[in-house]
């Protein structure tokens, strides 16, 4: 089956720097993946789609500066969180889809990141 | 606008059967999905629903009314593992998925 691997899973970090976050499909290729973000008890809230080769497409309301993602291939994504400030603590979580966006197509989650910034 | 309803919270008794309501307004359809999510992990996939009616898999279950905008996902025999959320989505006419704000489920002894 599809596995995605996200990496870290849990990061702490002081307010003002930077952390990545890495988003892999393991055993297939993702032409486009997709960042979720998701507060204590609520839903998950997309943040951007990350498409191999070009820019990610973001969601309104979403900062592309703060959030900067990038897709050089077709199995990695990556999610930097610029100057990261205690707002910025959340549970971020990429997926994947083997079969691209359309139709029965299942999304696999990677783990999830739990970012908190002090 | 899209909107998708569930419940924000149920209860249930352990070995007893729960039915957890979707309703859902999209621009479009093209497929409902449910998904569990433990506390802290990540959603796994559950179900997809495209045709109208009922989906069996093992204790789960899912039901598809296009016509009325509705869903249902059906667990059976309930263990104490079952607690989590779940989540609702529905994929919309340009394939974006909707996400319902997800229904947590809290199974007592």
């Amino acid at each position: 089956g599809a596995v995605v691997s996200q990496h870290p899973s849990r990061v702490i970090c002081k307010s003002g720097t930077s952390v990545k976050i890495e988003c892999r499909s393991l055993d297939f290729q993702a032409t486009t993946m997709f960042w979720y973000r998701q507060f204590p008890k609520q839903s998950l809230m997309l943040m951007a789609t990350s498409n191999e080769g070009s820019k990610a497409t973001y969601e309104q309301g979403v900062e592309k500066d703060k959030f900067l993602i990038n897709h050089a291939s077709l199995t990695l994504s990556t999610l930097t969180v610029t100057s990261a400030h205690p707002e910025d603590s959340s549970f971020y979580i990429c997926s994947a889809s083997r079969g691209g966006i359309s139709g029965a197509n299942v999304l696999t989650f990677g783990a999830g990141s739990r970012l908190t910034v002090l | 606008g899209q909107n998708i309803d569930q419940p924000t919270e149920m209860t249930a008794t352990e070995g007893a059967i729960v039915q957890i309501n979707c309703t859902y307004q999209t621009s479009g359809f093209n497929g409902l999905f449910w998904y569990q999510q433990h506390a802290g992990e990540a959603p796994t996939f559950l179900s997809y629903n495209v045709l109208d009616g009922l989906e069996e898999k093992g204790r789960f279950s899912s039901f598809l009314s296009r016509s009325k905008g509705y869903s249902y996902l059906l667990l059976k025999e309930l263990q104490m593992k079952d607690s989590a959320s779940y989540l609702c989505a529905v994929k919309d006419s340009n394939y974006q998925l909707i996400w319902g704000a997800g229904t947590k489920l809290i199974i007592k002894p």
